[in-house]
């Protein structure tokens, strides 16, 4: 079956540093997103991507953050200069387009010192 | 008033119980709903998902919408220890929407042998 996958599964830095978070959508869907889970707090949107332009970004999303499609599989979410509340579970999924199922990956936890 | 609340819990029922989780919402262009799972540091697997209002069942789990209400429930028949977990409400705003998902807290869920 096919699945999304991430990487690292965890990632520690320090804070002011730049992380580059990676994701593998399922291979026909066309829509992609990430979120965030603090630990202990809801999952929350953080934006949205199709056709190679954000669709929508919370106001989460900042100056701080970006994502790419850098070739036909990969989806990544940069974070330019990590902060400590940066630390939580972030979560990529995609869907197909006309859908509203979002398949989610396993998560990358970032920890930021 | 939150857009999406969920009592966080804990639930805990025997084995072979009925469950029933519920989410309210306060935002009426909501019109696509879903249940996920979610395993303690994973990623949330979709269960349910569901178009406006009604029922929809699969397997040991039903999904109901009530949109009147603004209220929605998810019922598992017949638990098994492996259902223990915590369960997620995520909800979408229709038609033209980029598919941003807002989730409630999660309900944890512990099924006793």
């Amino acid at each position: 079956e096919p699945e999304v996958t991430q990487t690292p599964s965890h990632q520690v830095t320090q804070m002011g540093q730049e992380v580059i978070l990676r994701c593998v959508p399922i291979s026909n869907h066309l829509y992609f997103y990430w979120y965030r889970q603090i630990l202990g707090q809801k999952v929350e949107f953080l934006v949205s991507f199709y056709n190679n332009e954000i669709s929508e970004k919370s106001e989460i999303f900042d100056d701080q953050f970006s994502v790419e499609r850098p070739d036909g599989s990969n989806f990544t979410l940069k974070i330019r200069s990590t902060k400590l509340e940066d630390s939580a579970m972030y979560f990529c999924a995609s869907s197909e387009e006309n859908s509203y199922e979002q398949y989610f990956g396993p998560g990358t936890r970032l920890t930021v010192t | 008033q939150k857009e999406v609340e969920q009592d966080p819990g804990p639930l805990s029922v025997p084995e072979g119980a009925i469950v029933s989780l519920n989410c309210t919402y306060s935002n009426s262009a909501f019109q696509y709903f879903m249940w996920y799972r979610q395993y303690s540091r994973k990623g949330p697997e979709l269960l349910m998902y569901t178009y406006s209002s009604g029922n929809k069942e699969d397997g040991r789990f039903t999904a109901q919408v009530d949109k009147s209400s603004k209220y929605i429930s998810l019922f598992i028949r017949d638990s098994q220890p492996s259902d223990s977990a915590t369960y997620l409400c995520a909800m979408s705003v229709g038609l033209g929407n980029t598919g941003k998902l807002i989730f409630g807290q999660g309900t944890t869920l512990q099924v006793k042998p």
